[in-house]
């Protein structure tokens, strides 16, 4: 039992790059979350999902894209890369048995670093 | 907008010592507050979650508590331990749009053998 994974652990792009991140579960839940996390602003919600083929803007969604076609995994996606997008990576998912109640479960996450 | 603040931003203290980590927020309709550990170059781990109607909440050497009406929760620590050194990050989750969950800034701890 993994947990939650997540690929690549590094990454250094160039600005205008793009790249996936991928984010997979093996608990079965039915939530999963993309998250950033940079220095003296907290975790930030970028997108979520609350099922397979499902998507949904968080609090910083600008810049990013998400697909969740299959229910273990959610790939988050940079089409252009900017260095505004420096920040460590995570992924979380929970189960929806009791949505309001359960914790999230992250991974441990993707440093990212755009020149 | 909610804002949950952590303070002190560090704290060292030595091994054995009993220790009070603090979280405040500004919004007092939350619906539940966890606190997570975070180990360096890790992901978070969930240690303890409150509900907006229980007053605390224990697990082994930690303890914490929330005064939703304060806007405060505090976690303590007992006899604080080398291996308990990490940052530790407190969440709320909003009663409106709860999929979110805001998170403080962390505390950075450090026990001293």
């Amino acid at each position: 039992n993994a947990g939650v994974t997540q690929t690549p652990k590094f990454r250094v792009l160039k600005t205008g790059q793009s790249m996936t991140l991928l984010c997979a579960q093996d608990m079965n839940h039915e939530y999963m979350y993309w998250y950033r996390q940079d220095p003296g602003m907290g975790l930030r919600l970028i997108h979520y999902s609350v099922g397979e083929g499902t998507t949904a803007k968080g609090e910083v969604p600008d810049g990013y894209n998400v697909s969740r076609l299959k229910k273990q995994n959610f790939l988050l996606g940079l089409e252009s890369a900017a260095p505004s997008q420096t920040s460590v990576y995570f992924c979380a998912s929970s189960s929806d048995a009791a949505f309001y109640t359960d914790t999230q479960y992250f991974g441990p996450g993707t440093r990212l670093t755009v020149l | 907008k909610q804002e949950v603040t952590q303070i002190p931003a560090a704290l060292s203290v030595p091994e054995g010592e009993n220790l009070v980590l603090n979280c405040s927020f500004t919004d007092s309709a939350i619906y539940n507050l966890q606190w997570f550990r975070q180990d360096p170059g890790k992901g978070l781990t969930s240690l303890l979650l409150i509900q907006s109607s229980q007053r605390e909440q224990t697990s082994g050497r930690l303890n914490a508590s929330l005064d939703k009406s304060s806007g405060r929760s505090t976690l303590y620590i007992a006899a604080s331990q080398p291996g308990d050194s990490a940052t530790y990050l407190c969440a709320v989750r909003a009663n409106f749009g709860n999929e979110k969950l805001t998170f403080g800034t962390g505390t950075r701890l450090t026990i001293i053998p």
